[in-house]
């Protein structure tokens, strides 16, 4: 079972800040926060990851809480081109026995 | 990051037959994966195939049906075999970062019609 839950849809107009939430309550000491997203017909694209620090790059901010509970992805300037669905995951790091579990994700339409 | 190819893009084929999907990249890698898409689902991992060794499959997915090949450390494929339309997906593969940090790097995808 996939362990963080997210909104299934999000709509944001093109130039805002999209802000995409994730709640991962029973996340554990060791583990990781990931983002991907999926453009449509295209292969999974990562974004970024962090384990209890913001995190920041040139795609994306990521905050999460201090009780690391939850997190948001941050697209500070939001174009069409990020019309995709965004997959939030948590998993130990460097842990090469552990694979990534894909939830449904949430949708996240750019409207212009 | 990899550079990750996959062969055919998109294919249609008959009920019954198999298909062979490539999957290249363009470094050295100790772990790739498959994955299936169904339409308008989340991702769902079929098997991890290691250089060397026999790939492992995860849980409702059997190696008759999928069977896998990884000759060396930049190629694998994976075999549709005796497909009926429920295998209707994008197949993808998938390697994790061979430069050391922990992330996945993931194909175009396979898409694959069964009619």
């Amino acid at each position: 079972d996939a362990k963080t839950t997210q909104p299934p849809s999000m709509d944001c107009a093109e130039g805002r800040a999209a802000n995409l939430p994730c709640n991962h309550s029973t996340i554990s000491g060791n583990e990781y926060v990931y983002w991907y997203r999926q453009i449509h017909s295209q292969g999974p694209q990562y974004i970024i990851h962090g384990l209890k620090n913001n995190e920041t790059n040139e795609m994306a901010s990521l905050i999460i809480t201090e009780d690391r509970k939850s997190s948001t992805l941050i697209l500070p300037h939001a174009t069409l081109r990020d019309t995709a669905v965004y997959y939030c995951i948590v998993r130990v790091a460097n842990n090469y026995g552990q694979n990534f579990v894909f939830g449904p994700g949430t949708r996240l339409s750019v409207l212009p | 990051s990899a550079v990750i190819s996959q062969k055919p893009s998109r294919d249609i084929c008959q009920r019954g037959t198999s298909l062979t999907i490539q999957c290249q990249v363009d470094s050295q890698v100790t772990m790739m994966f498959w994955y299936r898409q169904q339409p308008g689902q989340s991702l769902t991992l079929i098997a991890t195939a290691n250089q060397g060794s026999e790939a492992t499959y995860e849980s409702g997915f059997v190696i008759d049906k999928f069977p896998i090949s990884r000759p060396n450390l930049t190629f694998s494929t994976l075999t549709v075999s005796n497909m009926s339309p429920e295998d209707s997906s994008i197949y993808l593969c998938s390697v994790r970062d061979p430069f050391g940090t922990d992330t996945q790097y993931f194909g175009p995808g396979t898409r694959l019609t069964v009619l």
